[in-house]
């Protein structure tokens, strides 16, 4: 069975930084993309960042692009989330999910439970 | 912001068709793939359709997707009170460098 386990997450001051985890069993994960999707308390679903299985690929949305970093180790079966200069707007539940091919292309399935993200002073 | 338009909110009685539509664009549904997903608040979000009407092992047949041109749909036929959730349409978009777009949202309330 696959499982996402997200970590990392809490209540941080706007500007500072915070590393999200995601250990991920179940599966071969060097085989799959990985992404991260947030949803902001009374929004709708954002995608945040993908990265292929080899770690060579990784892609942003504007939102996040030169803020948010994506990396996995694969020795390790997990995925990370570097975020850096958090602003209010980055409060978020953030989970991880599985892609379907090695390539940064089709779906995500199945999803972690999230991590929450609290961006305050 | 969101580049996929859902209606905000949707509803049926126990047994009724509902359907969600999602439009889009030329770089998003017009040229890709489109999936949904269910999300219960407090869970982890679920797929529904892949590849425009496919649905993974698990999901039930009232369950159907469509697409035509720049714009896609959901329906959900014999509505059940567990169906009442937020729906999401998604795709990839070939303008945004190897973005992946969310749509707006929907909630289906079974009354």
């Amino acid at each position: 069975e696959v499982q996402l386990l997200e970590s990392g997450g809490g209540l941080v001051q706007p500007g500072g930084s915070l590393r999200l985890s995601c250990a991920a069993s179940g599966f071969t994960f060097r085989s799959y993309a990985m992404s991260w999707v947030r949803q902001a308390p009374g929004k709708g679903l954002e995608w945040v960042s993908v990265i292929s299985g080899s770690g060579g690929s990784t892609y942003y949305a504007d939102s996040v692009k030169g803020r948010f970093t994506i990396s996995r180790d694969n020795s390790k079966n997990t995925l990370y989330l570097q975020i850096n200069s958090l602003r209010a707007e980055d409060t978020a539940v953030y989970y991880c999910a599985k892609g379907t091919t090695v390539t940064t292309e089709g779906w995500f399935d199945p999803w972690g439970q999230g991590s929450l993200v609290t961006v305050s002073s | 912001q969101s580049v996929l338009t859902q209606p905000p909110s949707a509803s049926g009685t126990p047994g009724q068709r509902v359907t969600i539509s999602c439009s889009g664009s030329s770089s998003n549904i017009g040229s890709n793939y489109v999936y949904w997903y269910q999300h219960l608040p407090g869970t982890a979000p679920k797929l529904l359709i892949y590849g425009n009407n496919q649905r993974p092992s698990g999901v039930p047949a009232r369950f159907s997707g469509s697409k035509s041109g720049t714009s896609a749909s959901l329906a959900i036929s014999g509505l059940r009170s567990e169906d009442e959730a937020d729906y999401y349409c998604a795709a990839w978009d070939d303008s945004l460098s190897g973005s992946y777009v969310f749509g707006t949202g929907t909630k289906v309330t079974v009354l």
